[in-house]
């Protein structure tokens, strides 16, 4: 089956560590987004590649780095600078169609303990 | 820069009623309006959109959605209300001249279907 695999579910940091969110995807999308959730703020974009080699900031990249080294992953790294971490990050993916829906991965608990 | 707003964090409503959850945007130029639906601890589901074309858009689980110009609104509705439609609720807006630019959201409305 396509779709958008997010790990893993769950994910506990210590404070001062860096960790990494992985996010794959099987659906030949050329663009890839991450996303920031905490409740009652809806989501906010983290960082987005529309393209292999290539991304971009969103809204609150601070203390977040990507890569895309390949068409079906998208690593999210949160660094020691980031704050307050502690959030569920969801991961998305659009083909490249104007009128096309973005497809989203299960996401991943973040907690810092 | 465009933007999304859903004016209402909590709605309630009793089982076997209608339901609306609303929503308002802001952009220059034709949006493109999407609504998607949130259950506990998962990834967001997608329910419908609006590109072009009729105002009354129908989409997944009996849902549709309303698009107004003139109001510049994509309220989403339901003629009957279950319990298992009690979630999350974003609507989101996408503006541009690439299907890769992102999707904007907005803070999300709490649904709670009583039985």
């Amino acid at each position: 089956d396509g779709g958008i695999t997010q790990s893993p579910k769950y994910l506990f940091r210590k404070e001062g560590q860096n960790v990494t969110l992985s996010c794959e995807q099987n659906l030949n999308h050329d663009a890839m987004y991450w996303y920031r959730q905490d409740p009652g703020q809806g989501l906010r974009l983290i960082y987005y590649s529309q393209i292999v080699n290539d991304f971009q900031k969103g809204d609150i990249a601070e203390g977040y780095s990507v890569s895309r080294e390949k068409k079906e992953s998208f690593p999210l790294t949160v660094t020691s600078a980031q704050k307050n971490p502690t959030a569920f990050y969801l991961c998305a993916s659009t083909p490249g169609s104007l009128n096309t829906e973005a497809f989203f991965g299960q996401g991943t608990r973040l907690t810092v303990v | 820069a465009q933007s999304v707003a859903q004016p209402e964090d909590q709605v309630n409503v009793a089982e076997g009623n209608p339901l609306t959850v609303k929503c308002t945007y802001s952009v220059s130029g034709n949006p493109y309006l999407f609504w998607y639906v949130q259950y506990p601890n998962r990834g967001l589901q997608f329910l419908l959109k609006y590109i072009t074309g009729d105002n009354l858009v129908k989409g997944s689980y009996g849902f549709e959605a309303e698009f107004n110009k003139s109001q510049t609104s994509f309220h989403l509705k339901k003629p009957s209300a279950l319990v298992s439609d009690s979630a999350l609720y974003f609507c989101a807006v996408r503006h541009g001249s690439s299907g890769n630019t992102p999707l904007v959201f907005g803070k999300g409305t709490r649904l709670s279907v009583i039985a």
